[in-house]
């Protein structure tokens, strides 16, 4: 699976946008981008995927740059409690192996 | 439906003992799997499973043992307890057939310390 890079931490208000960077500059065609996020220490949450288009669901939206190389995971209206360390993993559809790396640990503040 | 559980929460080790850490989902997912995750670290996989009485490695699978009699069950064993071990492991679960994306199901994670 490719491997993804990500900032190691970013700041974000309460009410605003979250805008959350990855690199994946050695995907392949049939590799999707996934997003998990871990609040505190609980499990990872899966939160969305995508191929190739751009993504919405009622967490977040994903946007996936048209070369696939990089893509932005974007909270809308940030709250308190989407405080958590998100995670860009990019895997085959089938493989049902998900290889975590840092992620981004993301504070959201008052 | 109770989801992704496991027990126990907690469990202190003493240096070469074993022991079983349970994991069971009630979803009917195909595809199950053992991740543990060390300080500041992400998840790394353990082993897998994609149906019941198939198993197979992943990342880091020293140390541990699995079997997989049940759809519902995926217990992981450590054969002999050391230092290294301590982390949290986290199973997960999902399907794996006929669907085009891999949304994994955690569970709540147990906390495994060996002194």
């Amino acid at each position: 699976d490719a491997k993804t890079t990500q900032p190691p931490s970013m700041d974000c208000a309460e009410g605003r946008a979250a805008n959350l960077p990855c690199n994946h500059s050695t995907i392949s065609g049939n590799e999707y981008v996934y997003w998990y996020r871990q609040i505190h220490s609980q499990g990872p949450q899966y939160i969305i995927h995508g191929l190739k288009n751009n993504e919405t669901n009622e967490m977040a939206s994903l946007i996936i740059t048209e070369d696939r190389k990089s893509s932005t995971l974007i909270l809308p209206h940030a709250t308190l409690r989407d405080t958590a360390v998100y995670y860009c993993i990019v895997s085959k559809a089938a493989g049902n192996k998900l290889t975590f790396g840092g992620g981004t640990r993301v504070l959201v503040k008052p | 439906n109770a989801g992704v559980t496991q027990t126990p929460k907690f469990q202190v080790l003493k240096t070469g003992q074993s022991m079983t850490l349970q994991c069971a989902q009630d979803m009917n997912h195909e595809y199950m799997s053992w991740y543990r995750q060390d300080p500041g670290m992400g998840l790394r996989l353990i082993h897998y499973s994609v149906g019941a009485g198939i198993t197979d490695q992943g990342e880091v699978p020293n140390g541990y043992n699995v079997s997989r009699s049940t759809t519902e069950d995926f217990p992981l064993r450590l054969l002999s307890a050391a230092p290294s071990q301590t982390s949290v492991y986290f199973c997960a679960s999902s399907y794996s057939r006929g669907r085009p994306h891999n949304e994994q199901f955690f569970g709540p994670g147990t906390r495994l310390t060996v002194l």
